[in-house]
């Protein structure tokens, strides 16, 4: 069974088009939602982290949001060198990590 | 600060030949660690992790192992690779398991 489940697999944006990126989860206990950037051939890169429901954290053009069920990465007004491949990961109250294969962005100029 | 060196960032190595994959933390103490491999398509599968010297837990059976003879340095190794070893390997820490920094990770082709 599939613990965290990321959508779309690629979206393609026109630059400034705003979109989401969805993660969710089916983890019995919630401990952390993490977001990650991963450029080609890089590993991934830290974004966020949210704990409880309702949070939200904001960098830059990115805001990501969390429910019971699922998290949100919101892009606005996005840019070609926003680009790259996001992923979302989930820590369960057992310290057990599981990742989505991730959404991969691209952002016409 | 803390960060994390992993390499090579490139390797190309021919069936049944040995590997060595080294990873170093740097700015921290008693760092879980972690290898991952990352398949297109299938995110992160979780090789090994290690919560202190000389400490391993396998999480897929494999052709592969791992050590770790320092606190901060972690080690992925194999006898004889396999071509189904290719992939792009990652190496991570945190501390009290609260998210994860990787390294710049490792693409493995074997020929």
């Amino acid at each position: 069974e599939d613990q965290v489940t990321q959508s779309p697999e690629a979206l393609r944006l026109q630059e400034g088009e705003s979109s989401s990126l969805n993660c969710s989860y089916t983890v019995s206990g919630l401990r952390g939602l993490f977001w990650y950037r991963q450029d080609p051939g890089k590993g991934p890169e830290f974004l966020f982290t949210l704990y409880s429901a309702g949070e939200e954290k904001e960098k830059e053009r990115l805001k990501a949001t969390l429910t019971k069920k699922e998290s949100f990465l919101h892009i606005t007004a996005p840019k070609p060198e926003d680009s790259a491949t996001y992923l979302c990961a989930v820590q369960d109250t057992g310290n057990q990590f599981y990742f989505g294969t991730g959404t991969s962005l691209t952002v016409i100029p | 600060s803390q960060t994390i060196h992993q390499w090579p960032a490139t390797l190309v190595q021919p069936v049944g030949s040995p590997l060595s994959l080294e990873c170093t933390v740097e700015g921290t103490s008693n760092p879980n660690l972690y290898w991952y491999r990352q398949a297109a398509g299938r995110g992160l599968q979780l090789l090994f992790y290690s919560v202190g010297i000389g400490q391993i837990s396998s999480e897929v059976p494999q052709n592969l192992s791992a050590s770790r003879p320092q606190d901060r340095q972690f080690i992925l190794s194999s006898k004889k690779l396999l071509l189904s070893d290719s992939g792009f390997y990652l190496c991570a820490w945190s501390i009290r398991l609260y998210g994860y920094t990787f390294g710049s990770g490792t693409r493995l082709t074997v020929v």
